[in-house]
């Protein structure tokens, strides 16, 4: 499975909106995106996933492109618990295989 | 639920040990995996199961044993520690054997320590 790409750093303020994108130009039609953080000395959690649609959740929004070759997830209220890496994963098999991520800071 | 439930969370070892880190799930999921963490690194993946008896190898397998006797219970052998095995270890449950369409759990991990 192959590693998404995404930048190594983001920062927001407090209670703004975060865009986190995610590149996946190899992504095959069956593969799913799935997206999930880990807060510090913690496990990683799930966040949201999806596969063509827009997707919604009480944690966050995740929109695809057309053309599936990018994503971004979307934190609309940026708390200081939001703080963490966020993982984009490309998921096609038995295997979720994680890259660097993305470390989100968060500004009082 | 205790969902996925890994021990110990601590362990020190010195080089030549044999162990085994523990990791049990109460959620009935099939799909099981062990993953490890290095400073600054993303979870890289060791071994995986997509149910009892069916283990398989992930990126980086040697060094370590698996094996999935119960659908439970998927302990995670090192059999003579070295300290490149010093990290971080995560165990992981998800429903589905191979479905792409679920979420998995992730356990609190294992900070190990080799010397």
């Amino acid at each position: 499975d192959a590693k998404t790409t995404q930048p190594n750093s983001m920062e927001s303020n407090e209670e703004e909106p975060v865009h986190l994108p995610c590149n996946h130009s190899t992504i095959s039609g069956t593969d799913y995106i799935h997206w999930y953080r880990q807060l510090p000395s913690q496990g990683p959690e799930y966040v949201i996933h999806g596969l063509t649609s827009n997707v919604n959740n009480r944690m966050a929004s995740l929109a695809i492109a057309e053309d599936r070759k990018s994503s971004t997830l979307i934190l609309h209220r940026a708390t200081l618990r939001d703080a963490a890496v966020y993982y984009c994963i490309r998921r096609g098999g038995n295997k979720l295989v994680f890259g660097a991520g993305t470390i989100l800071r968060v500004k009082s | 639920n205790a969902g996925v439930t890994q021990t110990p969370k601590f362990q020190v070892l010195k080089t030549g040990q044999s162990m085994t880190l523990q990791c049990a799930q109460d959620m009935n999921h099939e799909y099981m995996s062990w993953y490890r963490q290095d400073p600054g690194m993303g979870l890289r993946l060791i071994h995986y199961s997509v149910g009892a008896g069916i283990t398989d190898q992930g990126e980086v397998p040697n060094g370590y044993n698996v094996s999935r006797s119960t659908t439970e219970d998927f302990p995670l052998r090192l059999l003579s520690a070295a300290p490149s095995q010093t990290s971080v270890y995560f165990c992981a449950s998800s429903f589905g054997q191979g479905l792409v369409n679920t979420e998995a759990f992730f356990g609190q991990g294992t900070r190990l320590t080799v010397v």
